[in-house]
């Protein structure tokens, strides 16, 4: 089955700066890789997502990136605020055939430091 | 607001109990996913129904078991209860149109401590 590794699992930054989480899959058939935020006490919110035919995606501060070849895909995150501060969660799905559950990583728990 | 909804919020129970976790989908959402999120395993993929029919099974265990009404609305039922099955239980769901990668949406959760 598909394992999707995720690092750092704790990420520190100071307000304003970058922060980047990277994901790497197994599955070479999975071709659909959501972002989830967790705060304390919610339930996961996707953020950006990206299917296998495209190679990044932007939304506002927030980008992801994705290659194929190696298998890795990364979340990035600009001008950070302490609002930022969350787990996040990268997952991987394939989109043929019945079953369609995500695999997620560990997590990484991100501070942004005001 | 996903749109999700679970109950109960909370549930404080003992070992060798039974409980039930229901779970409300999005409106037109045929597919309800469950997860269980632990501190040591992180989200873990549990079972998937599809319009009042198992889809795929993942990490569960045989003491648990789940049921998608025709209301489409879903219940966890968890039996035998350990100290190890203290953990979050998420409910998601999503429109399952075929070939299309859709979202799936997660409900709040419900925390199960097994005391």
């Amino acid at each position: 089955g598909e394992n999707v590794e995720q690092h750092p699992s704790t990420l520190s930054v100071q307000e304003g700066d970058s922060a980047v989480i990277k994901c790497t899959y197994s599955d070479s058939a999975s071709n659909y890789f959501p972002w989830y935020k967790q705060e304390l006490g919610k339930g996961p919110q996707l953020i950006i997502d990206i299917r296998s035919n495209v190679g990044e995606k932007k939304d506002q501060r927030i980008a992801v990136t994705l290659n194929k070849t190696a298998k890795h895909f990364s979340l990035h995150i600009t001008e950070t605020q302490p609002e930022d501060s969350a787990v996040y969660f990268c997952a991987a799905r394939k989109s043929s055939g019945s079953a369609r559950q995500l695999t997620f990583g560990s997590g990484t728990q991100l501070t942004v430091l005001p | 607001d996903s749109g999700v909804t679970q109950t109960p919020k909370h549930l404080i129970t003992a070992t060798g109990q039974r409980v039930t976790l229901r779970c409300s989908p999005r409106s037109g959402d045929l597919s309800v996913y469950w997860y269980q999120q632990s501190l040591d395993q992180g989200l873990q993929f549990l079972i998937q129904y599809y319009n009042g029919e198992e889809r795929a099974k993942g990490n569960i265990l045989e003491r648990f078991s789940a049921q998608q009404f025709p209301d489409l609305h879903s219940e966890l039922n968890l039996s035998s209860l350990e100290l190890g099955d203290s953990a979050l239980y998420f409910c998601a769901s999503s429109v399952e149109v075929a070939g299309a990668t859709d979202t799936q949406y997660f409900g709040p959760g419900t925390r199960l401590t097994v005391l």
